[in-house]
C-alpha cells in the first residue's frame, strides 16, 4: 500500500521569505510524486511532478521540490514566499503517471505581510 | 494546459433528490477519471475510478448502488448520486488523466458542492 505523510497541518512563513511544505512517501517500487494546491471551492491545482531524473524538480509560480529516496521525502520550496500563495497544498504518489493517486492530509499555507 | 470542466459547481436539493455530476475534460482524450470526495478540512478521498467503456471500480466502502458512474465517451463521465441524503452533503472533484500518454499528471475539475437538505 503507498500513503503520504504531510507532518504539519499549517505553515505560517512571512511574505518574501522561503517557503518550505514537508512530505514523505511510502510506496513500493519507483515513486510518482506530485504536489497540487488548492485553493477555497476549488479542485486541484496542479504545480509539479517527480517521475524519474533530476532530484531538483522545477514547477509553476516558481514552485520547486527536491526528491530524496533516502529519507523517501518530497519537500515544496519556493525561495520567496507571496501573501497569494496562500492555500491548501497537497502532496501525492502513485505507482505511474495514470495510476490513481494517494494524497497527503494537506497542509494550509500562510502567508502574511 | 490540460482543462478538465466539471458541471454544476454548486447543488442544493431536497433529500431523496437524485444528482448528476459530470466531468469533461475539454481539450485532451480522458481514458480514466476519477471521483473523488473532500470533507471540510480533510483530503481527498477516492471514490472510484472510471474507465471508459467497462465498469468504474469503486474503492472499499463506497456504495457503488449509491454513487452510479457512467463514462461513455473519452471526454465525459458522469457520477450520479442516488436519493440523496444529508449524509451525502460534500465536495465532489472529479480528475482526468490523458490516455496513451506516460507518466500525466491528473488534471482536476473545480468540484461540486453538493448540499442536501
Amino acid at each position: 500500500a503507498q500513503s503520504v505523510a504531510q507532518p504539519e497541518d499549517q505553515v505560517n512563513v512571512a511574505e518574501g521569505n522561503p517557503l518550505t511544505v514537508k512530505c514523505t512517501y511510502s510506496v513500493s517500487g519507483n515513486p510518482y510524486l506530485f504536489w497540487y494546491v488548492q485553493y477555497p471551492n476549488r479542485g486541484l491545482q496542479f504545480l509539479l511532478k517527480y517521475i524519474t531524473g533530476d532530484n531538483l524538480v522545477k514547477g509553476s509560480y516558481g514552485f520547486e521540490a527536491e526528491f530524496n529516496k533516502s529519507q523517501t521525502s518530497f519537500h515544496l520550496k519556493k525561495p520567496s514566499a507571496l501573501v497569494s500563495d496562500s492555500a491548501l497544498y497537497f502532496c501525492a504518489v502513485s505507482t505511474g503517471g495514470g495510476n490513481k493517486l494517494t494524497f497527503g492530509t494537506g497542509t494550509q499555507l500562510k502567508v502574511e505581510l | 494546459g490540460a482543462v478538465v470542466s466539471q458541471h454544476p459547481s454548486w447543488v442544493i436539493c431536497k433529500s431523496g433528490t437524485s444528482v448528476k455530476i459530470e466531468c469533461r475534460s475539454l481539450d485532451f482524450q480522458a481514458t480514466t477519471m476519477f471521483w473523488y470526495r473532500q470533507f471540510p478540512k480533510q483530503s481527498l478521498m477516492l471514490m472510484a475510478t472510471s474507465n471508459e467503456g467497462s465498469k468504474a471500480t469503486y474503492e472499499q466502502g463506497v456504495e457503488k448502488d449509491k454513487f452510479l458512474i457512467n463514462h461513455a465517451s473519452l471526454t465525459l463521465s458522469t457520477l450520479t448520486v442516488t436519493s440523496a441524503h444529508p449524509e451525502d452533503s460534500s465536495f465532489y472533484i472529479c480528475s482526468a488523466s490523458r490516455g496513451g500518454v506516460p507518466n500525466q499528471p491528473q488534471h482536476f475539475g473545480d468540484g461540486t458542492r453538493l448540499s442536501i437538505l
